[in-house]
């Protein structure tokens, strides 16, 4: 089982609506963090968590700590948010362990 | 205020040579991660610098190393390439203690 777990694997939604990527997570962490890539394969850090909830923009992420578990929100979508979504988790300065991601369609 | 650079943004190689990628960390930045990203997969750590120094490894063979130097660039060699090799090589960067994480736009590797 990875440490780190995504859902869902894919996701088409129509422009407009509130989109939900989840993660879980089995290990203890300091930090969890949400990437965005595009094709091409830069990664933009969107935000990074170890309690509670962050906005920015149209996007909130939220984090459980207790049941290790954040989701990331994007409000009003738009097909310029189409792109893959990661989770990531990190211990300290210890490395980061990478979810599979969650590829996200907005269909204008 | 430059972010994390990496080079080149592609390259193809011949299996069996060997190859050597670069990353400049963000300003500040005193720590520098390899990742390999195969396609339709999460990043994997590779391993990380500080201080000039190999701090962490992941699993990943002998024929993947690195360097770090004094102005805290950083380079990953990859000896005797083989075919599996053939993926998106990122580079992010910090400045220790901290975790706030900056990523470089990679290099992707092709090994024909």
């Amino acid at each position: 089982k990875n440490e780190v777990e995504q859902s869902p694997q894919n996701l088409t939604a129509q422009e407009g609506e509130f989109i939900t990527i989840n993660c879980s997570y089995s290990v203890g962490i300091s930090a969890l963090h949400w990437l965005q890539q595009h094709p091409g394969g830069g990664i933009v850090s969107l935000f990074m968590l170890s309690s509670g909830k962050k906005k920015h923009g149209r996007l909130i992420a939220t984090i459980n700590i207790q049941e290790k578990h954040s989701s990331l929100h994007i409000t009003a979508s738009h097909p310029r948010d189409s792109a893959v979504y990661i989770c990531a988790v990190g211990f300290g300065n210890e490395k980061l362990t990478f979810g599979t991601g969650t590829r996200l369609t907005i269909i204008p | 205020d430059a972010g994390v650079t990496q080079s080149p943004t592609h390259l193809i190689k011949t299996r069996g040579q060997q190859v050597t990628l670069r990353c400049s960390p963000k300003s500040g930045h005193d720590t520098v991660s390899w990742y390999q990203q195969a396609l339709g997969q999460g990043p994997q750590f590779i391993f990380q610098y500080y201080e000039e120094e190999e701090r962490q490894r992941g699993n990943f063979p002998d024929r993947f190393s690195g360097h770090q130097f004094p102005n805290y660039s950083s380079e990953l060699n990859v000896n005797a390439l083989l075919l599996g090799d053939s993926a998106l090589y990122l580079c992010a960067s910090n400045r220790s203690p901290n975790y706030g994480y900056t990523f470089g736009s990679g290099t992707r590797l092709t090994v024909v």
